[in-house]
């Protein structure tokens, strides 16, 4: 089993719909989450973090953690094409580093 | 903050050729990571350095990888005897460690290719 697991798409959605990322993570000590952005051949770029269970809102974008689960996703609203791309969950658990996964490709078309 | 800097951003180089690469975090950030990146999969954890001490190096990196941070600024990553399998983006990190969060920030990456 993976240690971060992530649907790795493409998730396509019409412009102005809603875009949901998943991703289950396989360590119950994981204590920090994270959602990067990438464009292609581009490197990641931080889009939210999150601690505790529950949800989180930055503008148009949801981070939604539950722990028992092992859960964390990722809500875009709103989407535009300009958010077209590959979306990388990240876990740091009880060591430092950020274990990620293979991220998911998000294609919205107008 | 000007953000993480890493310099080249492109190396083309042949095998067994060595190379060095370097990367400036954000000013005030006390950590540094590495990671590499191959297409199609997420960023995979090379090394990391608090100030000066390198804290943890992953088993997958070969004797061949060698990186430093001399004076807890600045770190280079050196690839000596490169191979084919080394083509790949490595990405430089920073962060600064304040109670429990350590929220990372990436650098542009340097693209190698080796033939």
């Amino acid at each position: 089993q993976k240690e971060v697991e992530q649907n790795s798409g493409p998730l396509s959605v019409p412009e102005g719909a809603i875009a949901s990322l998943n991703c289950t993570y396989s360590d119950r000590g994981s204590q920090s989450f994270f959602w990067y952005r990438q464009y292609s051949g581009k490197s990641p770029e931080l889009i939210m973090s999150i601690y505790s269970n529950g949800d989180k809102e930055d503008g148009r974008f949801t981070a939604q953690l539950n722990k028992a689960s092992q859960y964390v996703s990722l809500l875009i609203r709103d989407s535009q094409p300009s958010d077209s791309a590959t979306y990388l969950c990240a876990v740091n658990g009880n060591t430092d580093k950020l274990i990620f996964g293979t991220g998911t490709r998000l294609q919205v078309f107008p | 903050d000007t953000g993480v800097s890493q310099d080249p951003r492109h190396k083309i180089t042949k095998r067994g050729q060595n190379v060095t690469f370097r990367c400036d975090p954000i000013s005030e950030h006390n950590r540094l990571y590495w990671y590499r990146q191959t297409l199609g999969q997420g960023p995979e954890f090379l090394t990391y350095f608090q100030n000066e001490a390198q804290l943890e190096k992953s088993r997958l990196l070969s004797d061949r990888f060698s990186a430093e941070r001399p004076k807890g600024s600045f770190s280079t990553l050196e690839i000596q005897r490169t191979e084919q399998g080394d083509s790949a983006m490595y990405l430089c990190a920073s962060s600064l460690v304040a109670g429990s969060t350590d929220t990372q920030y990436f650098g542009p990456g340097t693209r190698l290719t080796v033939l």
